[in-house]
């Protein structure tokens, strides 16, 4: 069966960097883009990118351009997340979830939580 | 920048059916899909419809999406209301403007 399964919970200072790990595993990697989706305690579902794991290529929320990198490894079907420059604000459930071409996102991990301390 | 707005929260009775809105602010809510999520709390989102009105298997036909170019908006019905479908509803889309995709703001759903 499809899982995507994330690294552990982070905390971090402001100012640091915070990488996010997501295993993939049940199908095949390189066939199916992969979404990243936060979630600030309390709010709503942020959008915050895309990575296609075949080629690499990556679309980033404006919002986040410029301290947002998204990576893959092949070798162990894992893609990465990683957000620089940290804020208070950064604090939140950080979710991969596997994507359909139509842009939905049909298998989700289980959320990594990330806080943030000044 | 496209927005999805959805009502902020719902409440209805056992046995009867919501509507759950979501209106898109600009370009056609037909020109791209959209999906719902419900997310139960402590919980990572399942879906619950894609591409308007397709329903992932083991989601029971109690729901369904659909689209109205009148109102510009999307609507999830949720009929014969459970009290385990209490949660939060939110909906996506994308805007193919600046390739970005967009969650409405989510709707609370409580079963009382």
């Amino acid at each position: 069966q499809v899982q995507l399964v994330q690294s552990g919970a982070e905390v971090k200072k402001a100012g640091a960097s915070v990488k996010v790990s997501c295993k993939a595993s049940g199908y095949t990697f390189s066939s199916y883009n992969v979404h990243w989706v936060r979630q600030a305690p309390g709010q709503g579902l942020e959008w915050m990118g895309i990575i296609n794991p075949g080629g690499g290529h990556t679309t980033y929320a404006q919002k986040l351009q410029g301290r947002l990198t998204m990576t893959r490894d092949t070798s162990t079907s894992t893609v990465y997340m990683e957000v620089s420059s940290l804020r208070s604000e950064d604090t939140a459930v950080y979710y991969c979830a596997r994507g359909v071409n139509s842009g939905w996102a049909d298998n989700w991990g289980q959320g990594t939580l990330v806080t943030v301390s000044s | 920048n496209l927005m999805l707005t959805q009502p902020h929260s719902v409440s209805e009775s056992p046995g009867k059916t919501v509507i759950i809105s979501c209106t898109r602010s600009s370009g056609s809510i037909a020109s791209n899909y959209v999906h719902w999520y419900q997310q139960r709390p402590g919980s990572a989102p399942t879906t619950v419809i894609y591409e308007d009105n397709q329903r992932p298997s083991g989601v029971p036909d109690r729901f369904s999406g659909s689209i109205d170019s009148s109102s510009n908006s999307a609507s999830l019905t949720i009929s014969g209301l459970k009290t385990e479908d209490e949660a939060d509803y939110y909906c996506q889309s994308y805007d193919s403007s600046n390739h970005e995709e967009v969650f409405g703001g989510g709707t609370k759903l409580t079963v009382l």
